[in-house]
């Protein structure tokens, strides 16, 4: 089966960093998936990983340690537009996701 | 690229009626679409796969008979809410794998915001 664990809610001040964290069990394992996704809206592309260590890209980084079903999204320079869900999605080679419950990020001015 | 549109974007009507949603992609060729639920404050939700030619592989817990797709086309998947019902009430939306590409890449629709009265 499938369990993937994220904190439901989180705050931060604009201009500081947040890590949101996910941790996951999955029957087989291919990468991970973040997604963005403002209310009422599509969720968008943050990142995918697929080998450990660390991604880079601008303000959005991932980190994945397969090793420990473990992954984070850190958002530097917080801007009040990053209020939204952030999604994780582990990816077991099915190309089906599944969906964590996501984190609901309240960036505050 | 990889542009998926979905129609229509909102619906309103009255409990009974069936509801038909599209999703195309628009600029590649998808033999397998992802059709989501999403109830408010929460997470996207899995109902089922859409294989070009073939039926749709549902997820548990799913209506086939409810919820019927067709997936006729390589740009074209749709989803048939049958007689719905204020319960059927959500946000759905269609998302759509890229044939030429490798990986497991998921382009999704603006989702369609569905109401039932």
């Amino acid at each position: 089966g499938q369990n993937i664990d994220q904190p439901t809610e989180m705050t931060a001040t604009e201009g500081a960093i947040v890590q949101i964290n996910c941790t996951y069990q999955t029957s087989g394992f291919n990468g991970l998936f973040w997604y963005q996704q403002h209310a009422g809206e599509a969720p968008t592309f943050l990142s995918y990983n697929v080998l450990d260590g660390l991604e880079e890209k601008g303000r959005f980084s991932s980190f994945l340690s397969r090793s420990k079903g473990y992954s984070y999204l850190l958002l530097k320079e917080l801007q009040m537009k990053d209020s939204a869900s952030y999604l994780c999605a582990p990816t077991s080679g099915t190309y089906k996701y599944i969906f964590g419950t996501g984190t609901r990020l309240k960036v505050l001015a | 690229g990889a542009v998926v549109s979905q129609h229509p974007s909102w619906v309103i009507c009255k409990s009974g009626t069936s509801v038909k949603i599209e999703c195309r992609s628009l600029d590649f060729q998808a033999t397998t679409m992802f059709w989501y639920r999403q109830f408010p404050k929460q997470s996207l939700m899995l109902m089922a796969t859409s294989n070009e030619g073939s039926k749709a592989t549902y997820e548990q817990g799913v209506e086939k008979d409810k919820f019927l797709i067709n997936h006729a086309s390589l740009t074209l998947s749709t989803l048939t809410v049958t007689s719905a019902h204020p319960e059927d009430s959500s946000f759905y939306i269609c998302s759509a794998r890229d044939l030429a590409r490798q990986d497991e890449a998921q382009h999704f629709g603006d989702g369609t915001r569905l109401s039932i009265l």
